[in-house]
Formats: structure tokens, C-alpha cells, sequence
């Protein structure tokens, strides 16, 4: 069992509110990971990190950004969400390599 | 246009038979393959891992292979269980940068009937 937590693992929200998605790890990885999923689709990569205060955009362009204070935090922030920011959050780790991926739970994001 | 191609879509079999389900993809330059399996509603969990000099690779009931000259993969599955029933995908990672890039399939939803 991984030791990557993400919280909420649900959320429901209305159009405009600011949001943060939490993703905590314990395993001392310095790359952190944010991947979004829709239904049937492939993951697609948002943001990473590869250490603190090193953050970077993915493949898939998105209004959220992302801090890396803490080695072991690496939160992501929807400052208004919309209907389109409907999806799942998948937050990852890595450490020794970027073959050994573990994944949260995720957060399942619904915005009315 | 997505490098990794996973078939079939779906797959509904009946518990206690095996299903082998397909991974091509055409990333270049190949560094190594992934199968997670990713149960509804929760984040994937790795079931084997092969480089480019592996053929083959078991972890329990399942069974991957690799052929890296048609750039093929499959993960076979034995004897199937109810708790089988999931979204299997395949990832490939690349060697061309320090980054190691990583492409996802859209995986293959299994469905295990008693």
C-alpha cells in the first residue's frame, strides 16, 4: 500500500468558488505528480514537481496551479472553478526513478 | 494522437477463465513498460514493470510479456476473480529526456461475471 493520501476524495461545488485539492505523501519522494482523468479517457499530466519550490506545467493546459513548500506536500489550487473543471484529480510520487509511480486515491471534482 | 494504443476497450468474461488484454504503442526512444490496474473511482496500482530486455514477467495471476521489436505488450490473466473487475492500463516511458516522460493508454475495463 502506497503512502500518498489526497483529500477530499469527493467534492461538489458551485461555479466561482476557490478550491484546494490536498495530496500529502510520506515516503520522502521528490517528484510529486497532478493527473486528471476523465471516464474512459487516458491520464493526462498538469502539473509536477520535482523537489521544493520547484514546480512545473504539464501536457494538458489548466487554469489550477500548485505549490511545493514541503517536500512532502503538494497541493493543487482551482481559484474559480467552472463547470469544465468537472474530472478526476490523480496526485502521484516518485523516488529512484521515475519507473516507480505510486498513486492517491483521488479526488473526484464536481462543479455545478 | 495518443503513442499507446490498449485493446480491447472492454472485456466481460466469466469468473475462473483467463483474458489477455493488448498494449501497442509507438514511443521512441523505449525505456520500460508499466500494467496498472485501477479499480473504479480509485488511482491505478502497478502490477509489473518490464525494460526493454524482458520478455516476460509474472506477479501472481497475471502475466506480462513484452516484445520490444513490434512494440507489443500483453497482460495475461489466470483464472480470473470477481476482483478482477477493473480499468487495466498501460503505460510506456520514454529515455529521451532526463524526465522520462510517461504515456498513458485509456486502459481496458474488465468485467469478471460469477
Amino acid at each position: 500500500e502506497a503512502d500518498i493520501y489526497q483529500t477530499p476524495r469527493y467534492l461538489v461545488i458551485g461555479t466561482g468558488k476557490k478550491i484546494t485539492l490536498e495530496c500529502s505523501q510520506t515516503m520522502g519522494h521528490d517528484k510529486m505528480y497532478w493527473y486528471q482523468q476523465d471516464p474512459g479517457m487516458e491520464l493526462h499530466l498538469i502539473h509536477y514537481s520535482y523537489g521544493v519550490n520547484s514546480t512545473e506545467k504539464g501536457d494538458l493546459s489548466s487554469e489550477s496551479t500548485v505549490s511545493r513548500i514541503r517536500t512532502e506536500h503538494f497541493p493543487l489550487t482551482l481559484e474559480s472553478a467552472r463547470p469544465s473543471h468537472t474530472s478526476q484529480y490523480l496526485c502521484a510520487s516518485a523516488g529512484g526513478g521515475i519507473e516507480k509511480l505510486f498513486f492517491g486515491s483521488g479526488t473526484q471534482l464536481s462543479v455545478l | 494522437k495518443n503513442q499507446v494504443e490498449q485493446s480491447p476497450q472492454s472485456l466481460i468474461i466469466l469468473e475462473g477463465k483467463n483474458c489477455t488484454l493488448q498494449c501497442n504503442y509507438t514511443v521512441s526512444p523505449f525505456s520500460n513498460l508499466r500494467w496498472y490496474k485501477q479499480d473504479t473511482g480509485r488511482g491505478p496500482v502497478s502490477l509489473t514493470i518490464m525494460t526493454f530486455s524482458e520478455n516476460t514477467k509474472s506477479n501472481g495471476r497475471y502475466t506480462a510479456t513484452l516484445d520490444a521489436d513490434t512494440k507489443q505488450s500483453s497482460l495475461h490473466i489466470t483464472a480470473s476473480q470477481l476482483s478482477d473487475s477493473a480499468s487495466y492500463i498501460c503505460v510506456v516511458i520514454d529515455r529521451g529526456s532526463t524526465l522520462g516522460r510517461l504515456y498513458f493508454g485509456r486502459g481496458t475495463q474488465l468485467t469478471v461475471w460469477p
